[in-house]
């Protein structure tokens, strides 16, 4: 069945730092990927998606590159703030479906 | 618009009583889901819709009930609630192949 995963938390960093955020997939056909962000007391909110192959996405200075060879979709940020603190979690949708896997999700604190 | 909406934010139960959680959607969505989040696990899936009239279990469906009367509204029952029920209750819903939109949750204690 369809299954994701991603790295392990928590994740420390200093103001400015990069991140890199691990996910990698299994799924039949040509999901649409996704990274969520949920921030301290709130509903998780969609950060950004690609639908295919190639397909980078991005916002608010982060990106993720959809990577069939590789079955992933790692997210990155090239210089984060204290404000990016956040549980990240990264899902798969299939093609023409609705039921979303999630990953465990990776809790991110960011330090000034 | 609204986007997805929740009911109450918060609520304290003893065991054994029994409520509803509500939550409505004015975006058209034909499927609606409900998730529960516990302290450093990522989202379980209760119960889902994909149309009015039509429900199914998730991958954790015991001790909830669902009824999906009309595309807005998926209201989650608790039968007879347990301390294992403490948890804090997410509803989303989307179109197909899009992105799930989320209401704002309900934290839930149970005594």
């Amino acid at each position: 069945g369809n299954s994701v995963t991603q790295m392990e938390g928590p994740v420390t960093l200093s103001e400015e730092a990069f991140l890199t955020i691990n996910c990698t997939y299994t799924a039949t056909g040509y999901p649409s990927l996704f990274w969520y962000v949920q921030y301290p007391g709130e509903g998780l909110q969609l950060l950004l998606k690609a639908t295919k192959a190639d397909d980078k996405g991005s916002n608010k200075g982060f990106e993720a590159t959809y990577r069939k060879e590789t079955t992933s979709f790692h997210l990155e940020k090239g210089s984060v703030q204290v404000s990016d603190s956040a549980v990240y979690f990264c899902a798969l949708t299939n093609t023409g479906g609705f039921k979303t896997i999630f990953g465990a999700g990776t809790r991110l604190f960011v330090k000034a | 618009n609204a986007g997805v909406t929740q009911t109450p934010k918060f609520q304290v139960l003893k065991t054994g009583q029994s409520m509803t959680l509500q939550c409505a959607q004015d975006m058209n969505h034909e499927y609606m889901s409900w998730y529960r989040q516990d302290p450093g696990m990522g989202l379980r899936l209760i119960h889902y819709s994909v149309g009015a009239g039509i429900t199914d279990q998730g991958e954790v469906p015991n001790g909830y009930n669902v009824s999906r009367s009309t595309t807005e509204d998926f209201p989650l029952r608790l039968l007879s609630a347990a301390p294992s029920q403490t948890s804090v209750y997410f509803c989303a819903s989307t179109s197909t192949g899009a992105e799930q939109y989320f209401g704002p949750g309900t934290r839930l204690t149970v005594t």
